[in-house]
């Protein structure tokens, strides 16, 4: 199946600092989503970018499926955007999202 | 609109006792996936279902069963459970027709604990 690799594994900012995390996928992919996961359990889609550039506010995304890679980044950041950071992708001819291990982010004030 | 929504949010089973968990979405989204997450790790696809009638198996579907009669629910069944079974597991739904801008929803997850 498609890997998926996630980096920094774990990240520790001050408050109002900017950060990118990277997503590498193994296989041409038609499904590559960004997730939250907040201190309390809850996943949150943040991104559905298989390809191109989304901007949210502080957080934007960006996918280059010819090189099979994804970034995102977080502007000024809050400690509200603490958590986990999981980036999946989906196999074209596959319905089924593959996740990697995730970002630890810890925002301090 | 309640979105995805899982019950129990916490269960104890003992080794060899069987029970579903439930998920029901609002959404008519056709797509519906069960995932598991043990501690410090991502989320590893237990089985799938792009529709009514129709399942297919994930990356981890060893010792669960799953069923879809309506576009609404979507339960997974432990046959027996096993203490390596115990973990958070999350249901998630999205549209199925086109892959493109389907967004992936998910319910808050249940804890199960097997002892």
């Amino acid at each position: 199946g498609i890997q998926v690799e996630q980096s920094p594994p774990d990240l520790i900012l001050q408050e109002g600092a900017n950060s990118t995390l990277r997503c590498n996928f193994s296989d041409s992919v038609n499904n590559l989503q960004w997730f939250h996961q907040n201190p309390w359990g809850q996943l949150i889609n943040l991104f559905y970018i298989p390809s191109g550039t989304k901007q949210n506010g502080r957080l934007s995304a960006t996918t280059v499926a010819t090189e099979r890679y994804s970034l995102l980044y977080i502007s000024s950041s809050q400690t509200t955007d603490s958590g986990v950071y999981f980036c999946a992708a989906e196999r074209t001819g596959r319905r089924a999202l593959t996740f990697g291990s995730g970002t630890r982010l810890q925002v301090q004030p | 609109n309640a979105g995805v929504t899982q019950t129990p949010k916490f269960q104890v089973l003992k080794t060899g006792q069987s029970m579903t968990l439930q998920c029901a979405q609002d959404m008519n989204h056709e797509y519906m996936s069960w995932y598991r997450q043990d501690p410090g790790m991502g989320l590893r696809l237990i089985h799938y279902s792009v529709g009514a009638g129709i399942t297919d198996q994930g990356e981890v579907p060893n010792g669960y069963n799953v069923s879809r009669s309506t576009t609404e629910d979507f339960p997974l069944r432990l046959l027996s459970a096993a203490p390596s079974q115990t973990s958070v597991y999350f249901c998630a739904s999205s549209y199925a027709r086109a892959a493109y801008n389907s967004p992936l929803h998910f319910g808050n997850g249940t804890r199960l604990t097997v002892t």
